[in-house]
Order: structure tokens, then sequence, then C-alpha cells
């Protein structure tokens, strides 16, 4: 089984700290994925990758930065912490875009005080 | 603008009676639906897709969609609801960029 695993459940961070979620992936997918998932919205892209090193913006960029120096491991950071950054986050890949099935991690609850 | 739609934010369904939930979609091109299930504090897990062939998509757990191309909906349904099915249901469809755009999701409880 695909196995996509993110650094945090839960997480509580203060206003202005440079915070950092990490996702790894074990099936050698090429596209990766960060979303935010707040209730009645959806899933929102911020960002993904579809290669190493590559990044694209999503639907929701501001505020938030990627890193992808390994295929495996797909990074979010958000610079400089608010409030209303606080939400559930979702890491996914993808073996082949808009065919094949997403697999994602558990999310990372992020609140921000 | 592409989009997603699934009308009900909540749905309640007697155990053991059957269950549809609910997605109509706006997509250029040919549609790629998909339908993901995300049990409480979890990531989601896919259910099943429809990229071509036969509308009716049987998937996991179950559960079977239905695309409608003259109604652009993609309804997923099960025939005997269990407690266990009760769970946020999203659907999503690819866009002309390859990528996802996602409903707002339903919440989906299977009362005893």
């Amino acid at each position: 089984d695909v196995k996509v695993t993110q650094s945090s459940r839960y997480l509580v961070k203060r206003t202005g700290e440079k915070v950092f979620l990490e996702c790894v992936q074990d099936m050698d997918h090429e596209n990766m994925f960060w979303y935010r998932q707040d209730p009645g919205l959806g899933l929102r892209l911020i960002y993904f990758s579809y290669d190493v090193k590559m990044k694209e913006k999503g639907d929701i960029p501001e505020g938030y930065s990627v890193s992808r120096e390994k295929k495996e491991r797909f990074s979010l950071i958000l610079e400089s912490a608010s409030t209303n950054q606080t939400s559930m986050y979702l890491c996914a890949s993808i073996y082949t875009l808009g065919v094949a099935e997403a697999f994602f991690g558990q999310g990372t609850r992020l609140t921000v005080v | 603008a592409q989009s997603v739609a699934q009308p009900e934010d909540q749905v309640n369904v007697a155990e053991g009676n059957p269950l549809t939930v609910k997605c109509t979609y706006s997509v250029s091109g040919n549609p790629y639906l998909f339908w993901y299930v995300q049990y409480p504090n979890r990531g989601l897990q896919f259910l099943l897709k429809y990229i071509t062939g036969d509308n009716l998509v049987k998937g996991s757990y179950g559960f079977e969609a239905e695309f409608n191309k003259s109604q652009t909906s993609f309804h997923l349904k099960k025939p005997s609801a269990l407690v266990s099915d009760s769970a946020l249901y999203f659907c999503a469809a690819r866009d002309s960029n390859y990528q996802l755009i996602w409903g707002a999701g339903t919440k989906l409880i299977i009362k005893p």
C-alpha cells in the first residue's frame, strides 16, 4: 500500500512563528500536493509539485511556501504563522495527474494562537 | 468556471436503508470524476472513479456511483447503509489543467 506520512497529527504554534509541515511518500510518485481543509470549503490547493525542485502555486498560496529537495518529501512552510492559518492540512501524492487516485496523509491539525 | 457541487451539507439515513450522496460537476472536456471518504481525524481515502465506459462504477466498501452525462451528475450510492459508513464524503473532478476540483463535502450520518 502507498503510504503518505505527515510528520505531525496536531500542532499548536504562536502567531509569527515559522512552521514546517513535513510529508513523505514511499511509492515513488512524481506528483505531490498540499491542501488546506476548512469546514464547508472542501479542499483548497495551496501548492503542488510535479518533480523534484519543481513547485507550482495552487489556489491559495499566500503566506505559504514549499520545498521539494527529494522525490519522496514535500514540505509546507508557513513563513509567519497567523491565526487565519489555523486549519487541517492534508498532503497527497498521485502517480498520474488527473487519472489516478490520490493518496492522502492522515492530516495535520494546526492551531495558531 | 469549473466547479463541483455537493448540494447537501448533511445526509441522514437509517441503517439498512439505501443511501445517495449527490454530486454535480461543471468541467471542460471529458469528465474524470472521483469520490473520497474521510473518517474522523483521518486523511481522505479513495472510493471510486469514473474515467470512461460503464456509467455505473463500483468501488470500495460496497459503494457505487452513477455517472449521468446529461444531468452532469455523479451520485454516490449504496444499497444498504451501515453505521460504519458515517463519515465525510467528497466528490472531485479533474479540471482542464489536470488538477482536482473538490466539492465542499457531505456529512453522512447513519442512524442505528
